[in-house]
């Protein structure tokens, strides 16, 4: 178990459906993050959410879209997904997103499957 | 650019010590980060080097050269739990402030 909740823990979805996926941490944590891996590759960063304002979006497509409602919660919202979106997402959490030593916490991560 | 290698796969037997190398070349640097990763599950933190020198947490060590661009992940007393994939990961900063950019991974089999 760790300190990060993801869920749903697996979703399936066809191409013309919305969902969201939930991210929580509870530490205090004032950065949270995005990432997408796909089966034997690293993560993937998608988008940076430092105090609530979204300071990275490494170039995702619109599709995907991200809402950080306040400080302990992360939202990635789905629309119009093609079946490459299929992979683990993974929310982590940081202290903050620039200090030296805060290493990320990674949640459990959502297996999204798109059909 | 930015560039993180390490060998793919690795062999050891159970009881015995590993080290896994990692060489980075990154635009910026402001430490490096090991993670665990079993199968299907979440990277778990494992250990950071941001000044040269050894890192020790029980049975696990992580060594840094920043002059190398070179980092290592030593395993001792190993356990058949230890069979995993084991990232290795710079933090930027700049422009890419907390960003963190992964190697590929070194998946790990411990055999009996």
């Amino acid at each position: 178990d760790t300190e990060v909740t993801q869920t749903p823990k697996h979703l399936v979805m066809g191409m013309t459906n919305k969902k969201s996926l939930k991210c929580e941490q509870h530490m205090g944590h004032r950065a949270m993050y995005w990432y997408k891996q796909k089966a034997k590759k690293p993560p993937e960063l998608m988008f940076v959410y430092s105090y609530e304002k979204l300071s990275i979006n490494e170039s995702v497509p619109s599709r995907f879209s991200p809402e950080c409602p306040n400080s302990s919660l992360l939202n990635l919202h789905l629309h119009a997904l093609q079946p490459e979106d299929s992979a683990l997402y993974l929310c982590a959490s940081s202290l903050t997103s620039g200090g030296f030593n805060q290493p990320q916490h990674f949640g459990d991560g959502t297996r999204l499957s798109i059909l | 650019g930015q560039n993180i290698d390490q060998p793919t796969e690795m062999t050891a037997t159970e009881g015995a010590i590993v080290q896994i190398n990692c060489t980075y070349q990154t635009s910026g640097f402001n430490g490096l980060f090991w993670y665990q990763q079993h199968a299907g599950e979440a990277p778990t933190f494992l250990s950071y080097n941001v000044l040269d020198g050894l890192e020790e947490k029980g049975r696990f060590s992580s060594f840094l050269s920043r002059s190398k661009g070179y980092s290592y992940l030593l395993l001792k007393e190993l356990q058949m739990k230890d069979s995993a994939s084991y990232l290795c990961a710079v933090k930027g900063y700049g422009g890419s402030q907390g960003n963190l950019i992964f190697g590929k991974g070194t998946k790990l089999s411990v055999k009996p």
